[in-house]
């Protein structure tokens, strides 16, 4: 079973400060995700990566950064967090992405 | 414009109540349409993936079907284990990939 984990399930952080979520998968998959979900707006990609030290941006960049130094790790940096990244974030990884994309639990982050 | 539409937004069903969600879309080039169950706080789980339309994936008391329009997601008899949120999500031909919204379904007793 592939098997995605997520450094936290819960997060409180206050405004200004560096956070750092860290995502791990043990299936050797290629491309890694990290999307955040709030009511009514579903879930929106942050960014995903297909392939060690590669990044691209997806929806809403903004306010975050990525690091995959290695195949297996994904970690997403909130490099000052503000009150309005308060959500759920959620890390998945995917072998290809013509197939299904396996998701972690999930970390409830507040920033207060 | 890429879009993806589930409804109804919630479903309240007694056990052994059968029905079906709905998953419209609207995309250029559909690759793949993915079902994902989530409980609450936790993240999606895989159930199905359909990638032409006249397919159909079944797995204990669910059916997924998919059309050139939409996809559904039949419920037979659902226990209230059943109950959670169903995810539908789209991969287009630019390979990006869109989720809807979800379905929240319960199921009482």
């Amino acid at each position: 079973d592939v098997k995605v984990t997520q450094s936290s399930r819960y997060l409180v952080k206050r405004t200004g400060e560096k956070v750092f979520l860290e995502c791990v998968q043990d299936m050797d998959h290629e491309n890694m995700f990290w999307y955040r979900q709030d009511p009514g707006l579903g879930l929106r990609l942050i960014y995903f990566s297909y392939d060690v030290k590669m990044k691209e941006k997806g929806d809403i960049p903004e306010g975050y950064s990525v690091s995959r130094e290695k195949k297996e790790r994904f970690s997403l940096i909130l490099e000052s967090a503000s009150t309005n990244q308060t959500s759920m974030y959620l890390c998945a990884s995917t072998k290809d992405r013509v197939y299904e994309q396996y998701f972690g639990p999930g970390t409830r982050l507040t920033v207060t | 414009e890429d879009q993806v539409t589930q409804s109804p937004e919630a479903l309240r069903l007694q056990e052994g109540e059968s029905s079906s969600l709905n998953c419209s879309y609207t995309v250029s080039g559909l690759r793949g349409l993915f079902w994902y169950r989530q409980d609450p706080g936790k993240g999606p789980e895989f159930l199905f993936t359909l990638y032409s339309a006249g397919e159909e994936k079944e797995k204990e008391r669910l059916k997924a079907t998919l059309t050139k329009k939409e996809s559904f997601l039949h419920i037979t008899a659902p226990k209230p284990e059943d109950s959670a949120t169903y995810l539908c999500a789209v991969l287009t031909g630019a390979n990006n990939l869109f989720f809807g919204t979800g379905t929240r379904l319960t199921v009482i007793p």
